[in-house]
């Protein structure tokens, strides 16, 4: 099974900052990566996926990057509505393996 | 617009089994796949298992092969998740997600329903 790990575990930001989180795949995924922000109670939300399309209604302050087995999310200014945790995944068309998180809180 | 539904928290005993419901409305049911993906407290999101509304077939996570089953009912626009000999740690959030509009990503997520196993 592929394996996701994410870092850091948590980041501390201002409101205005640039911000970028790692997701590294144990074997490379030939970019079937998305990224997911999730709020306290609340499902999971699509932010990207196949590493840099951005989903419909999602703010382009959000891209991603990356290949083979390193990808990034990168919030270009952040906003109060971000702080949120933030998951990476790798899919196929059967199944997907999620990484353990990186939480954005307030500096 | 793609709405996925899903039924009520349930409370079970230790080594009873939980049917989940997860109705899909807004598109065509049997032209996309259904995953199932739950998520303990505190804990990242992991994969159960898919179908393919359309045929029926399935994909289950090693982690639950013989314990979970997932099925559906096209005339209901209904997938079903069932998962047996439930322990205190299959106590989470359960989702249904619908792939993507052009793709097999996660696109659509129904609300979850918590299930807690407790004696």
């Amino acid at each position: 099974d592929i394996q996701m790990t994410q870092s850091p575990s948590t980041l501390s930001a201002s409101i205005g900052d640039r911000v970028t989180m790692t997701c590294r795949a144990s074997q490379s995924l030939s970019g079937w990566l998305a990224w997911f922000q999730q709020k306290p109670g609340k499902a999971p939300k699509l932010l990207i996926y196949k590493t840099s399309n951005l989903e419909r209604g999602v703010p382009s302050r959000f891209s991603g990057s990356g290949s083979g087995t390193e990808f990034t999310l990168t919030i270009s200014s952040l906003q109060p509505d971000d702080f949120a945790t933030y998951y990476c995944q790798q899919y196929n068309g059967y199944s997907g393996t999620f990484g353990q998180g990186t939480k954005v809180e307030i500096k | 617009q793609v709405q996925l539904v899903q039924s009520g928290a349930e409370v079970k005993k230790p080594g009873a089994s939980v049917k989940l419901s997860c109705k899909g409305s807004g598109y065509t049911f049997t032209s996309y796949g259904m995953h199932w993906v739950r998520q303990a407290p505190g804990q990242r999101p992991e994969w159960m298992g898919w179908i393919n509304a359309g045929s029926g077939d399935t994909k289950y996570s090693e982690k639950f092969q013989g314990r979970v089953s997932l099925t559906r009912d096209t005339s209901a626009t209904t997938a079903y998740m069932d998962l047996s000999s439930l322990t205190t740690e299959d106590t989470a959030v359960y989702y249904c997600v619908r792939i993507g509009d052009s793709s097999f990503h996660f696109q659509y997520w129904g609300q979850g329903t918590l299930v807690t196993v407790s004696s």
